[in-house]
């Protein structure tokens, strides 16, 4: 089993609308926990950074939430764009104690119509 | 500044031949990190540098692949001899120091197909 969950595997949405990609991980304890974007064709790209401790953290039109007792993460998109069809990775730092491991989720295909 | 280099971009090959993929990290980034992605997953960690040292190669399939850092700056992976099922996209990364702090920087990837 992935010690990195994320959910829906993919997403369709109207062009201004909002969505929200999830994030379940089993990865404890961990440093921190980022979500990419990767366009087709190039490699990942950080949206943001967040430790245990912070359970909100924005990036322009991303909002990405943070709930460590559960174990969850979200990545919120606003008023998406054509620009936004990508796919997202969440990713949990396992930490110094277990040799600096990055767990990478599968990732969720987003992709925004007009 | 210039991101992540990698070359070639694609490559495409015959099985059994060897192939080798360059990357040229970020100015200044000690660590350096080789990814392979299959299609529809997040990336897979084949190898970690930090400057010249290979501190965590547990993933890399040491019959076939090897890697270099000299002088703790570019990096070339190898794969020889190459099989189907080495056939993925291979990225580099780089961070400035820590790992478990410091963003990565994705470089855009070579995609290998072995015919």
């Amino acid at each position: 089993k992935n010690q990195v969950e994320q959910s829906p595997q993919s997403l369709i949405i109207l062009e201004g609308k909002n969505c929200t990609l999830q994030c379940n991980y089993t990865v404890s304890p961990f440093s921190n926990l980022r979500w990419y974007k990767q366009d087709t064709g190039r490699g990942p790209v950080s949206l943001t950074i967040m430790t245990f401790s912070e359970n909100t953290k924005s990036n322009g039109r991303y909002t990405a939430t943070l709930d460590a007792d559960t174990k969850q993460s979200s990545l919120h998109i606003t008023a998406s764009q054509l620009s936004d069809s990508a796919s997202y990775i969440c990713v949990v730092s396992a930490g110094r104690e277990y040799g600096n491991k990055l767990v990478f989720g599968a990732g969720t295909i987003l992709r925004v119509k007009s | 500044e210039a991101g992540v280099v990698q070359s070639p971009r694609y490559k495409i090959i015959e099985k059994k031949q060897p192939v080798a993929f360059w990357c040229n990290p970020i100015s200044g980034h000690n660590t350096l990190y080789w990814y392979l992605q299959n299609l529809g997953q997040g990336p897979e960690l084949l190898i970690r540098y930090e400057n010249e040292e290979a501190v965590d190669d547990s993933q890399l399939p040491k019959d076939r692949f090897s890697a270099e850092r000299l002088k703790g700056v570019d990096s070339t992976l190898k794969i020889q001899p190459a099989e189907l099922g080495d056939s993925a996209v291979y990225l580099c990364a780089s961070s400035h120091r820590d790992p478990t702090t410091d963003t990565q920087y994705f470089g855009p990837g070579t995609r290998l197909t072995v015919l």
